[in-house]
């Protein structure tokens, strides 16, 4: 069965930091290029940022409000994705998915975000 | 940036009824990046249509998607109890890619 497990949430003060995990299985992780997504309370889904597999370059790209505090890391051998929060503001709270992207060609095809995990919350309060 | 401006905000349709679902784009998408999702509450996005018109594994075929350059549309052609729930545009053709429209929730009149 494919399936994505996310961990790590809780509470965190304004400033503090936090590490999200999500357990991949049921696919070949390594190939995937993987994303993060995170919805505010009674929010829409805000893309938050991506890691494209080792072999298309394992480069990361992130949304404009988490670039330089967010960080986006995999461990293949684990099957394992990771985002590194620092810095976090009281508007980073979120239920926070991980999710694949069903892409090839490098991304010139894409077939959408078509496994989610269960998503983990992260509320940042003082 | 690409800003996907998704309407109605709210949907009020019965059973049986025909949905139409817009999502309209600030600049042209091409139609190969530009997927729709379904929310329902509690759970996770779950990926309905990709590349503006192809259904995902397992959506049935009374979800459609169609549009191009700046215009798309998700139609439920029936609506069935389990599609009362909130719908989203993706598009992924412009940087920053993956970006989302703000969603329409879909109700029971």
């Amino acid at each position: 069965e494919v399936q994505l497990v996310e961990s790590g949430g809780g509470l965190v003060k304004p400033g503090g930091s936090l590490r999200l995990s999500c357990a991949a299985s049921g696919f070949t992780f390594s190939n995937a290029w993987m994303s993060w997504v995170r919805q505010a309370p009674g929010k829409g889904l805000e893309w938050v940022g991506r890691i494209k597999s080792k072999t298309d370059g394992g480069t990361t790209d992130y949304a404009a409000p988490v670039k330089g505090r967010f960080t986006i890391s995999r461990d293949d051998s684990k099957n394992t994705l990771y985002l590194q929060m620092n810095s976090l503001k009281t508007e980073d709270t979120a239920v926070y998915y991980c999710t694949t992207e069903d892409t090839a060609m490098e991304g010139y095809y894409y077939y959408g975000m078509d496994v989610w995990g269960q998503g983990t919350t992260v509320t940042v309060s003082s | 940036e690409i800003v996907l401006t998704q309407s109605p905000g709210t949907l009020s349709l019965s059973p049986g009824e025909r949905a139409t679902l817009s999502c309209r784009a600030s600049q042209s998408v091409s139609s190969s990046y530009l997927a729709w999702y379904q929310q329902k509450p509690g759970q996770a996005p779950r990926l309905l249509i990709y590349g503006a018109s192809s259904r995902a594994t397992g959506i049935p075929d009374r979800f459609s998607g169609s549009g191009s350059g700046t215009d798309f549309t998700l139609t439920i052609s029936r609506l069935e109890p389990e599609d009362f729930a909130v719908y989203y545009c993706q598009q992924y053709g412009s940087s920053p890619r993956g970006t989302f429209g703000q969603g329409t929730k879909l109700e029971i009149k």
